[in-house]
């Protein structure tokens, strides 16, 4: 299987804390994106990082990227209850289809 | 603009019928792709398509499923003689030509159960 891995698997932390989530991929990639999924809801994207970037930012988020361990983290900042939801990775696998990982639930409490 | 719609946004069947799902992309999007996501798990590639073209449907099981994207309208994600393994969300995500490894907007997706 292309599929990549997360961990952790659930995270549980309280308000104003930050949250760090893992991803690791198996294939050669250009880009590697992170989505955000609201239980029983779509994805929304959060960010893409590209193969020769290292780190990005975005608001409360940041990624990184490393393209020798094939493996990015995404922190978030001083979370906030309304963060709560599920975190995947996804790559590109140097084709037009995303191979998504398997996601972290992350739980904020107030 | 309006984004990327799928309807029904949810879908009951029983064993041995047919589930037919919609897919509209957005706006100036000629690039489909559907996905299924089963409970607790991340998403899964199934097909891609262009319009009136299938370009990698690598993810589809062989039997009882297809997919079509049709010169006018809407893309249709097939399922014959659904069973109950078929329970899952349906995503699909529509993306302008040359982006699809960077930019796919997803649909809020179609929950199928089978029953």
């Amino acid at each position: 299987s292309q599929q990549g891995e997360e961990d952790p698997q659930a995270l549980s932390i309280q308000e104003g804390e930050n949250a760090t989530m893992n991803c690791s991929y198996k294939t050669s990639i250009n880009n590697l994106q992170w989505y955000r999924q609201n239980s029983g809801r779509g994805l929304v994207h959060l960010i893409l990082i590209r193969s020769n970037e290292r780190e990005k930012h975005s608001g409360r988020l940041r990624v990184t990227l490393d393209t020798s361990k094939k493996s990015s983290s995404l922190l978030i900042t001083a979370s906030r209850a309304a963060d709560t939801a599920s975190y995947f990775c996804a790559t590109d696998g140097g084709t037009d289809k995303l191979i998504f990982g398997t996601g972290t639930r992350l739980q904020v409490f107030p | 603009n309006a984004g990327v719609m799928q309807n029904p946004r949810h879908l009951v069947r029983r064993r041995g019928q047919e589930a037919r799902l919609r897919c509209s992309p957005m706006k100036g999007h000629s690039h489909v792709y559907w996905y299924r996501q089963l409970p607790e798990e991340g998403l899964k590639f199934m097909v891609y398509l262009q319009k009136e073209n299938i370009i990698d449907e690598s993810g589809m099981p062989k039997e009882r499923f297809s997919a079509e994207f049709p010169k006018e309208g809407p893309s249709i994600l097939r399922i014959q003689q659904v069973v109950r393994g078929d329970s899952a969300a349906y995503f699909c995500a529509s993306s302008p030509p040359g982006q699809g490894g960077e930019t796919q907007y997803f649909g809020p997706g179609t929950r199928l159960l089978v029953l």
